[in-house]
């Protein structure tokens, strides 16, 4: 079974630019995460889809940070202007539904550097 | 609120001796508890899980923990370490459809 994927694998760019990652989750998976992992630090939630629903986005940092999961499927993370304490690694992350329902497969993360 | 904690930041110790990697939770509401491993230039990948019934709960490379809801912890053990145990573990709740990581715990074995 594929894994999540996740692109670009890499991004830098400047503060006050604007940025987007990509994700598509392992099939069938109803829920999708993503997290914001800075350096030294565990994965922090910024928005949990159920299919194309937000389940939370209490974290998400609305006035910069958007988040979309058309047709309950792929997911884009964008922000938007960058800033210096963006910089970080993005984790997506999905899970299944039944008794695996809160066992999260991740991706291989998506490295931002705003410089 | 809920929280994780992760006592310590990082843990060295020798190889083939026993390691415990402390995590203690808060939570008004029931939870699930996970540990995830992440080794090297690799991805988060689940370890083992709690979600109910028997409170000690282990994985297929040795490691065990056990849900103790008296002190609100999730303690990982292992009895004998590996070098290729090296790597960074987090202790994760999810509780009311909400999931928060601890900061994570860096094992670190040395021959």
């Amino acid at each position: 079974e594929a894994g999540v994927a996740q692109s670009p694998r890499y991004k830098i760019i400047e503060k006050r630019q604007s940025v987007a990652f990509w994700c598509n989750p392992i099939s069938g998976h109803a829920t999708l995460y993503w997290y914001q992992q800075i350096l030294g630090q565990g994965p922090k939630l910024l928005i949990q889809f159920q299919n194309n629903g937000v389940v939370d986005d209490s974290q998400l940092p609305k006035d910069r940070f958007s988040a979309e999961r058309l047709k309950g499927v792929d997911s884009t993370l964008k922000i938007q202007p960058a800033k210096l304490e963006d910089s970080a690694v993005y984790l997506c992350a999905s899970s299944f539904t039944g008794e695996s329902l809160w066992e999260q497969y991740f991706g291989p993360g998506t490295r931002l550097t705003v410089t | 609120a809920q929280s994780v904690t992760q006592l310590d930041s990082q843990v060295p110790v020798f190889e083939e001796a026993p390691v415990e990697l402390r995590c203690n939770y808060s939570s008004s509401v029931s939870v699930y508890l996970f540990w995830y491993v992440q080794y090297p230039n690799q991805g988060l990948q689940l370890l083992l899980k709690y979600l109910s019934g028997s409170t000690l709960v282990k994985s297929i490379n040795g490691f065990e923990a056990e849900f103790n809801k008296s002190q609100t912890s999730f303690h990982l053990r292992k009895p004998s370490v590996h070098i290729s145990d090296t790597a960074e573990y987090f202790c994760a709740l999810t509780g009311g459809f909400k999931t928060i990581f601890g900061a994570g715990t860096r094992l670190f074995v040395k021959a």
